[in-house]
């Protein structure tokens, strides 16, 4: 199994800043993936991450409103880009582990004023 | 996105009863099946996978997959108070991320 590891767990912030949200796997994983979750809806791909590539991004999400970061096969960063109140949602980070289970973090659960 | 049909929308069972919730992708790429659970306030929790044909089970719950139809469903028996929550099906491929559906809101009456 993968343990997802996210930080900060909530994050209040004004419209137009900008935030991070981080994720961490307590094993190497080879692929990272980001979801979005408005209140008791679907979770919503945003994108794939892998180490050393640009992060893949589903249509309605887009590199410059939502860069991804993967440094390395632990690791990855959201940062959500002048914010605005309909951002508001959790974030979680997920991966797939060896045993072809799909795991997911806490989430992030984001509110912009 | 939304490839991924899931029924009905909610359910509500009363307590030591039978819930039934399905599930239909329209992706035939896409040949790993899911269910999570996710109660108000927390993360998905993977409640089972089932990537062959035929049934799964696993303590009180029953997952079935038709994979030549894409449909699968998740058969609660005896269910508890504790099982009301957001039960998700996802649905995903080889090497690319599961893709989920909208959902059904199962409540349990005690």
């Amino acid at each position: 199994s993968v343990l997802l590891y996210q930080k900060p767990n909530r994050d209040i912030c004004q419209s137009g800043t900008s935030l991070k949200i981080q994720c961490v796997a307590d094993s190497q994983v080879v692929s990272m993936f980001w979801y979005q979750q408005f209140q008791e809806q679907s979770l919503m791909l945003m994108a794939t991450a892998n180490e050393g590539s640009e992060a893949t991004y589903e249509s309605g999400f887009t590199k410059d409103k939502f860069p991804i970061s993967r440094p390395n096969l632990t690791f990855s960063t959201l940062t959500v880009n002048n914010a605005r109140p309909g951002d508001s949602s959790i974030y979680f980070c997920s991966s797939r582990g060896t045993d072809y289970e799909q795991y997911f973090g806490p989430g992030t659960r984001l509110t912009v004023l | 996105q939304q490839k991924v049909q899931q029924s009905p929308e909610s359910l509500s069972v009363p307590e030591g009863g039978m819930a039934s919730l399905n599930c239909t992708s329209s992706d035939r790429n896409f040949q790993y099946f899911w269910w999570y659970r996710q109660h108000s306030g927390e993360g998905p929790k993977a409640l089972m996978s089932i990537f062959s044909d035929g049934d799964k089970k696993e303590g009180r719950f029953t997952a079935h997959l038709n994979k030549a139809s894409l449909h699968v469903s998740l058969h609660i028996r005896d269910s508890q108070p504790s099982d009301s929550a957001l039960y998700f099906c996802a649905v995903g491929g080889n090497n690319n991320a599961p893709r989920f559906g909208a959902g059904t809101k199962l409540t349990v009456k005690p």
